[in-house]
């Protein structure tokens, strides 16, 4: 079955260390992949996507994520964080390419940040 | 501009009601989703909208729910009869046009509690 897998329920990090958050994908093609973020009482904000070309996308924030065919992985990093960035952490994919069938999320990772 | 809005941000119902969650999406996108984030859990896709038209509903968890659309504006998402495990954050988001690459601009999402 299709899905997305984000092996990390949750991460605790000091501040100023730096951050990787895992995601992998089972799809027969590769999907178009996303990472969002969800701060306590706000809605989705979105920090990247992949569609095709250069496999080290940028996103706002100084988040960015590396995709990897061979891996089925699309990993989110961040060289220092900041104690704003506590929040939850969806990976996403468009399995259709077409956004007709909407997102298939992950159940997420959420980050601790301590002082 | 205005982002995506949902109303009422929460609702308390009883079991056996019926409620009417509404959305409404960024000002000239076309395409309008549903999802579905239960305590924990990841979004659960629903149902797309392209305009008016909703070509594919098997995503709704059940005949006690439905959705619809005016135009290219407010979507209105109806549970009848609601049950307990029908609690859930329920989120809208809104895209330009429905194409993958298109980003999906998520409301804060109306916390539903039946009880």
């Amino acid at each position: 079955a299709q899905s997305v897998t984000q092996p990390d329920i949750h991460i605790t990090v000091s501040e100023g260390a730096s951050l990787e958050l895992r995601c992998n994908y089972s799809y027969g093609a590769t999907p178009y992949l996303f990472w969002y973020v969800q701060s306590p009482g706000q809605g989705l904000q979105l920090l990247l996507k992949y569609f095709s070309g250069d496999t080290l996308v940028q996103g706002i924030k100084g988040f960015e994520a590396e995709f990897k065919r061979s891996q089925s992985s699309f990993n989110l990093r961040k060289p220092s964080v900041h104690w704003s960035d506590a929040a939850e952490y969806f990976c996403a994919v468009d399995p259709a390419g077409g956004g007709a069938d909407g997102l298939t999320f992950g159940k997420g990772t959420h980050l601790i940040i301590q002082p | 501009g205005a982002g995506v809005s949902q109303s009422p941000s929460n609702k308390v119902t009883e079991k056996g009601k019926d409620v009417e969650l509404r959305c409404d999406p960024i000002s000239g996108h076309t395409a309008l989703y549903w999802y579905r984030q239960r305590l924990g859990q990841g979004l659960e896709f629903l149902i797309y909208f392209q305009g008016n038209s909703a070509p594919d509903k098997s995503g709704l968890p059940s005949d006690r729910f439905s959705a619809e659309r005016t135009g290219e504006s407010v979507s209105t998402l109806t549970i009848q009869r609601t049950q307990q495990e029908d609690s859930a954050v329920y989120l809208c988001a809104s895209s330009l046009s429905g194409g993958g690459i298109d980003t999906q601009y998520f409301g804060p999402g109306t916390r539903l509690t039946v009880l």
